[in-house]
């Protein structure tokens, strides 16, 4: 089975702090993704990666960087967190191709900026 | 962004009932797939689906592709406990380099009374 692991399942930070969250897959997937999950508006995509050190903005990826160094795994980056990136963050991964529509999650990160 | 208009938002049932979801779009998607997110967890794939018209089975779940490829449906019969959860519509049009990224739908969270 494919086994997709975030480092932390709860995080609280300050505003202003840098946040990272990692992700891991044991895959071999080529494509991985992080989505935020708010009461509401459902899963929206922040950013995603088809392959190592490369990187595409997804629809809402203003306050957030990525890092790919290795294909396993897969960063998000919050330069310096705001109250309103209070959320749970989910990260997935796919196949290049074929199947690259289905993903697979996380069980996620809920992080509090306060 | 594309959007998705998933409904109901939620669902109150008794164990037993069947319950129907649905999801529609402006545009047309060449692939519709149905996940579920139980309490703490990451989206799961159900049921995907790649072409017009299709209807697939999942146990006690069928999704039908819609003909005209701009929506989708998800029935689930005779309900139990634990299909508890959220239940997001994703759809994907195959457009070049937006080839890996899904739209969701924004979900339909399940109550299941026993």
């Amino acid at each position: 089975d494919v086994k997709v692991t975030q480092s932390s399942r709860y995080l609280v930070k300050r505003t202003g702090e840098k946040v990272f969250l990692e992700c891991v897959q044991d895959m071999d997937h080529e494509n991985m993704f992080w989505y935020r999950q708010d009461p509401g508006l459902g899963l929206r995509l922040i950013y995603f990666s088809y392959d190592v050190k490369m990187k595409e903005k997804g629809d809402i990826p203003e306050g957030y960087s990525v890092s790919r160094e290795k294909k396993e795994r897969f960063s998000l980056i919050l330069e310096s967190a705001s109250t309103n990136q209070t959320s749970m963050y989910l990260c997935a991964s796919s196949l290049l191709t074929p199947g690259n529509e289905k993903l697979f999650f996380g069980s996620g990160t809920q992080l509090s900026v306060l | 962004g594309q959007q998705l208009n998933q409904s109901p938002q939620s669902m109150f049932i008794q164990e037993g009932e069947d319950v129907s979801m649905n999801c529609t779009s402006s545009s047309i998607f060449n692939t519709w797939l149905w996940y579920k997110q139980e309490p703490g967890e990451g989206p799961v794939l159900l049921i995907a689906l790649y072409k017009a018209g299709e209807l697939t089975s999942n146990g006690r779940l069928t999704a039908q592709f819609g003909i005209t490829r701009k929506d989708s449906f998800l029935n689930i019969s005779a309900s139990i406990p634990s299909d508890v959860g959220i239940y997001f519509c994703a759809g994907r049009r195959n457009s070049g380099g937006s080839n890996y990224k899904l739209t969701f739908g924004k979900g339909t969270l399940l109550t299941v009374n026993p």
